[in-house]
């Protein structure tokens, strides 16, 4: 079945840099997703890697797929107090769009 | 870019009434829409996919005659609450796909609906 699965919290000290890692079981997958929320807000995208790709970098931050592991990760380098979130991870299987989200891994900046 | 307004932002309604939410696609015509629901501190959940001019597809579990959505344009899809209870309470999110690419990215997520049922 489709089971993606994040750590729940993260801690950090502002300035360095964050790791968040996911999971997913169905290799499948076509896209991979990371979105952010802040509190009480909807989503948004922050970057997203097709499943023939190894990494990709937008300016702080880097996706690593593994696909042999099935794992994702996210990096933010020099984190700032406004990255302090939640962040999900999520895979498409097909062309539907339709997305199975991740637990939530809320990331906390530390100043 | 590509933007999505959900409304209301939040709403309060009695048990046993209905609450409409709406999720419209401000710039971008939307062929397919989706609504999700949060529970406090989880995951969001996709309940349905709702596609424009047909019936929606439900997820195993999701109550139809419950959880009501209308597609009724390419703009606009709304999901209809109804005999609202307090395990109702909700954040309600919807996502719209276009598909012209815009922002790199196909989806695009309202900024929710919270609903608290009393």
């Amino acid at each position: 079945g489709e089971d993606v699965e994040q750590s729940l919290f993260l801690s950090v000290r502002e300035g360095d840099s964050s790791v968040i890692n996911c999971t997913y079981t169905d290799s499948s997958s076509t896209y991979l997703y990371w979105y952010k929320q802040e509190p009480g807000a909807g989503l948004q995208l922050l970057t997203y890697i097709f499943s023939n790709m190894d990494m990709k970098q937008d300016q702080r931050l880097t996706v690593l797929l593994n696909k042999k592991d099935k794992h994702l990760s996210l990096r933010i380098a020099d984190t700032q107090t406004g990255d302090s979130a939640i962040y999900f991870c999520a895979e498409s299987m097909d062309s539907s769009y339709k997305l199975i989200f991740g637990s939530g891994t809320r990331l906390l900046v530390r100043p | 870019g590509a933007v999505v307004s959900q409304h209301p932002s939040w709403v309060i309604c009695k048990s046993g009434t209905s609450v409409k939410i709406e999720c419209r696609s401000l710039d971008f015509q939307a062929t397919t829409m989706f609504w999700y629901r949060q529970f406090p501190k989880q995951s969001l959940m996709l309940m349905a996919t709702s596609n424009e001019g047909s019936k929606a597809t439900y997820e195993q579990g999701v109550e139809k005659d419950k959880f009501l959505i209308n597609h009724a344009s390419l703009t606009l899809s709304t999901l209809t609450v109804t005999s609202a209870h307090p395990e109702d309470s909700s954040f309600y999110i919807c996502s719209a796909l276009t598909d012209r690419g815009l922002d790199n990215s196909p989806l695009h997520f309202g900024n929710g609906t919270r609903l608290t049922v009393t």
